[in-house]
C-alpha cells in the first residue's frame, strides 16, 4: 500500500507555455500533499503544501502566481508551472501523507524540461 | 535553527561492510527522523524512521541510532550491497501527521564489488 503516481513522469515545453503535473494517491486518502523541487545532485526543496479543499501554503521565495496548486480531492494534487522558462527546467516531486500517520510518501518524480 | 546536517556528502563502502551516515539537528521539537533512500530519476522512497523516545530502531538491514542530547541520529546498513548504492536523505518534522519534512543534504553511497 501507500502508492503514489505522478503524471507524466517527463515533459518537455517551450518556453513561455504552462505545463501540469498531476499527484495522485493510489491506494489511500491523502489530505495532505506536498509539492517538492531538486536539482541534480542536491537535497529537496519543498515548494508548498496542499491541503484537499483549501488553498496551499507556499514557502519562502516561492512563487505561487507561477507555480499553481490545486488539491481538489482527497487522491488529486495538481502542479501548473504557468509561463515556463528554461530556468524551472527541474525534477519535481509530490509527496502525500497518509493519516494517521507521519509518513510521507513519494511520487516518482516529474522531469521538466523548458526548451 | 531548521537545518539538519547530513555527512558525509559521499560514501565507499565494500559489499558486505557496515556504511554509516550521520545525522544532526538543532531544533528539538523536531519529533520525527525518517531516512529516504533515493535512486537516480526516481523519488525518495521511506526505508526506516524513528521517534524520539527510543534509541534505537532495526528493520532488517537497516538501523537507526538515535542520541537525543547530542541531538544527533544515525542510519547504519549492515552488509552493503551494490543495489544499496543510492542517494540517502535524513530528514525531520515537528509536531505530528503530515508536518513537512526538513531534508538533510544527501549523501551518495557506492557499494563496491
Amino acid at each position: 500500500g501507500a502508492v503514489v503516481s505522478q503524471h507524466p513522469s517527463r515533459v518537455i515545453c517551450k518556453s513561455g507555455t504552462s505545463v501540469k503535473i498531476e499527484c495522485r494517491s493510489l491506494d489511500f486518502q491523502a489530505t495532505t500533499m506536498f509539492w517538492y523541487r531538486q536539482f541534480p545532485k542536491q537535497s529537496l526543496m519543498l515548494m508548498a503544501t496542499s491541503n484537499e479543499g483549501s488553498k496551499a501554503t507556499y514557502e519562502q521565495g516561492v512563487e505561487k502566481d507561477k507555480f499553481l496548486i490545486n488539491h481538489a480531492s482527497l487522491t488529486l494534487s495538481t502542479l501548473t508551472v504557468t509561463s515556463a522558462h528554461p530556468e524551472d527546467s527541474s525534477f519535481y516531486i509530490c509527496s502525500a501523507s497518509r493519516l494517521p500517520s507521519y509518513e510521507q510518501y513519494f511520487g516518482p518524480g516529474t522531469r521538466l524540461t523548458v526548451t | 535553527q531548521q537545518q539538519v546536517k547530513q555527512s558525509p556528502q559521499s560514501l565507499i563502502v565494500q559489499k558486505g561492510g557496515i556504511s554509516i551516515i550521520n545525522c544532526a539537528y538543532e531544533n528539538t521539537a523536531f519529533d520525527y527522523f525518517p531516512w529516504y533512500q533515493q535512486f537516480p530519476g526516481k523519488g525518495p522512497a521511506l526505508l526506516i524512521a524513528i521517534r524520539p523516545d527510543v534509541s534505537e530502531k532495526k528493520e532488517g538491514r537497516f538501523t537507526i541510532s538515535f542520541n537525543k542530547s547530542a541531538k544527533q541520529f544515525s542510519l547504519h546498513i549492515m552488509d552493503s550491497q551494490p543495489g544499496d548504492s543510492a542517494t540517502y536523505f535524513c530528514a525531520a518534522s515537528i509536531g505530528g501527521t503530515a508536518s513537512k519534512l526538513t531534508f538533510g543534504t544527501g549523501t551518495r553511497l557506492q557499494v563496491m564489488l
